[in-house]
């Protein structure tokens, strides 16, 4: 497989359960982003890890919780989540560098909390 | 704090009728611009990096420009396979990874 690759493409939990969303990208990159997509609002940037660590979480819930095994592979944990986290969760890679490095998206999980 | 603005929200072109869409930024700094394509169910999908004013870049019916306050994306002669969602997104030089996105252009191109 090329590219970025996000299992399950959709998904429907209720508000008391758990889930987690999986990411793995075959680009050689070393940067991993989770973005969160809804609709009529422009991509909001959830967590970043370079080479694993993670270097960015933009005030997210806690009910949101990333892991970042390797540099390849990337989760998304979910607990407890609310009807308005609903939304289309992307995954990216890039190059970390002194370029500004286009992230590589992959197709997203669309999530409905009932 | 850094922001996109994209216009027009939605642009529906017959087949053949050349347009362009407007990002309009504004940033500190800027490391780059970046273009990317949507389509529905899928994830953005890359097109074009745009570091400088002045700078051009081509890609079969589509051209994107900057100038130090905003990007164009010229499609000439557009065809149905162009219909998609386009995104313009800025990166800022001073906030590293912190890539600010627009809301999008939706094209709707009919044969």
């Amino acid at each position: 497989e090329t590219g970025v690759t996000q299992t399950p493409r959709h998904l429907v939990m209720g508000m008391t359960n758990k889930k987690s969303l999986k990411c793995e990208q075959h680009l050689g990159h070393n940067a991993m982003y989770w973005y969160k997509q809804s609709a009529k609002k422009p991509l909001e940037l959830m967590f970043v890890y370079n080479f694993k660590e993670q270097t960015e979480n933009n005030s997210v819930p806690s009910r949101f919780s990333p892991e970042c095994p390797n540099s390849s592979h990337l989760f998304l944990h979910l607990h407890t989540l609310q009807p308005e986290d609903s939304a289309l969760y992307l995954c990216a890679s890039s190059s970390k560098g002194s370029d500004a490095s286009p992230l590589h998206f992959g197709n997203g999980t669309r999530l409905t909390v009932t | 704090e850094d922001q996109v603005t994209q216009s027009p929200e939605a642009l529906r072109l017959q087949e053949g009728e050349s347009s362009s869409l407007n990002c309009s930024y504004t940033v500190s700094g800027l490391r780059g611009l970046f273009w990317y394509r949507q389509d529905p169910g899928k994830g953005p999908e890359f097109l074009f990096t745009l570091y400088s004013a002045g700078e051009e870049k081509e890609k079969e019916r589509l051209k994107a420009t900057l100038t130090k306050k905003e990007s164009f994306l010229h499609i000439t002669a557009p065809k149905p396979e162009d219909s998609a969602t386009y995104l313009c997104a800025v990166h800022p030089s001073g906030g590293y990874q912190k890539v600010t996105f627009g809301t999008g252009t939706k094209l709707q191109v009919i044969p």
